[in-house]
């Protein structure tokens, strides 16, 4: 069974800094991964997603992710925050090869910018 | 706006009450799923349907259902409800081939408060 852990469920950092979001995984196949982000009272909407090919994977809004397989990490970063990326973000997996896509979500971390 | 809509924004119901929600997917998306969102579980995958047939289920209760219709839509009817299944419910779609490499895209979601 997949499953995804997300150190930290609030992390703050002021205006400018940059941004690290952790997020580790567990899949006995070949993982797909997602970033998405929620912002209040809306839906998920997705920053980036690693499927094959190249691990450094850019996203929208300046963000990107590294896929590390021998960490078993999929890590969000972005140079400089700014007030705007205050949301929740959620880190997902998708077994590959499955032949259907249902994502199993960790449990979020909420990004508090400060200016 | 994802493209995915979901009625109605808010329910308030009580318990022991059956409600049913509604979610029509991203025009030319064939797959559709429905996520619950609560504070103590997280976002969990309830169930998927692909073209009108379920394709995969996942923490779903016996006392929830779904389907989609010809025309795509889609219904979750929640019966019997506690006052635990209080949540946010998600609907998400995704591209014809309903793989697990594809982009989920989520609306709104509704709001059901049981009292």
């Amino acid at each position: 069974a997949q499953s995804v852990t997300q150190l930290g469920s609030h992390v703050s950092v002021s205006e400018g800094a940059l941004v690290l979001l952790r997020c580790n995984y567990s899949s006995s196949v070949p993982p797909y991964l997602f970033w998405y982000v929620q912002y209040p009272n809306q839906g998920l909407q997705l920053l980036l997603k690693y499927t094959t090919g190249a691990t450094l994977v850019k996203g929208i809004n300046g963000f990107e992710a590294e896929f590390k397989k021998s960490e078993t990490s999929f890590h969000l970063t972005k140079p400089s925050a700014h007030m705007s990326d205050a949301a929740e973000y959620f880190c997902a997996v998708s077994e590959g090869n499955s032949g259907y896509s249902t994502l199993t979500f960790g449990k979020g971390t909420m990004l508090l910018v400060s200016p | 706006d994802s493209g995915v809509t979901q009625t109605p924004k808010h329910l308030i119901t009580a318990t022991g009450q059956r409600v049913t929600l509604r979610c029509s997917p991203r025009s030319g998306d064939l797959s559709v799923y429905w996520y619950q969102q609560s504070l103590d579980q997280g976002l969990q995958f309830l169930i998927q349907y692909y073209n009108g047939e379920e394709r995969a289920k996942g923490n779903i209760l016996e006392r929830f259902s779904a389907q989609q219709f010809p025309d795509l839509h889609s219904e979750l009817n929640l019966s019997s409800l506690e006052l635990g299944d209080s949540a946010l419910y998600f609907c998400a779609s995704s591209a014809p081939s309903g793989a697990s490499t594809d982009t989920q895209y989520f609306g709104p979601g509704t709001r059901l408060t049981v009292l």
